[in-house]
């Protein structure tokens, strides 16, 4: 079955450092959306990603779509303590369900 | 508006008892999705309902997991027999339309225990 990929599965980074999370499929998918849970949380809808090469901005968080529509990635910038969680990406083909990634988990030292 | 809830937020059980696991989405949302998270795992998908129909059960692990939903709205998520490696956090979540790849708004969760 469809399987979604994602790495790495933790990152440690100083305040003020980038991270990045990477999200893979060995299959075309119809979209993907990215999910932050927080320590002892639920999981939070980030973003939804439809369109071939898409990249799309929340402040300091970028999100990317490749070309083939087979993967994605997370970038923060400038990381702070408020951005330590878990990062989900989930993904889709058409008319089936969501697959979740297992998730890179993020802690930040200041 | 309320968001989706879960009941309970914890729940011990000794093995080989049955389980019922509730959740009230949010109100209008068609789509209800169960998973399951075990310590420090990804999101397990168990079901998933458009309206009271289960269109896809593929992700429930045996015939001792089953799950209704009726009026459209709560729904409940029953183990049967339960073992030790059922234990994780059971969500819960929601979303407008699934047809659409909405966003999914995720409950609490409820914390099984199987001792």
């Amino acid at each position: 079955g469809q399987q979604v990929m994602q790495i790495p599965q933790y990152q440690h980074v100083q305040e003020g450092e980038d991270f990045t999370t990477y999200c893979n499929s060995s299959t075309t998918l119809s979209n993907i959306q990215w999910y932050k849970q927080r320590p002892g949380g639920h999981p939070v809808f980030l973003i939804q990603l439809v369109k071939s090469g898409e990249v799309k901005k929340q402040k300091r968080l970028t999100f990317q779509f490749g070309e083939a529509k087979k993967n994605s990635s997370l970038h923060i910038t400038a990381t702070q303590t408020t951005d330590v969680g878990t990062y989900f990406c989930a993904a889709n083909q058409a008319g089936t369900a969501l697959i979740f990634g297992k998730g890179t988990t993020l802690s930040v030292s200041s | 508006g309320a968001g989706v809830s879960q009941s309970p937020s914890n729940k011990v059980t000794e093995k080989g008892k049955d389980v019922e696991l509730r959740c009230d989405p949010i109100s209008g949302h068609t789509a209800l999705y169960w998973y399951r998270q075990s310590l420090g795992q990804g999101l397990e998908f168990l079901i998933y309902f458009q309206g009271n129909s289960a269109p896809d059960k593929s992700g429930l692990p045996s015939d001792r997991f089953s799950a209704e939903r009726t009026g459209g709205s709560v729904s409940t998520l029953t183990i049967q027999r339960t073992q030790q490696e059922d234990s994780a956090v059971y969500l819960c979540a929601s979303s407008p339309e699934r047809e659409a790849h909405n966003e999914q708004f995720f409950g609490p969760g409820t914390r099984l225990t199987v001792l």
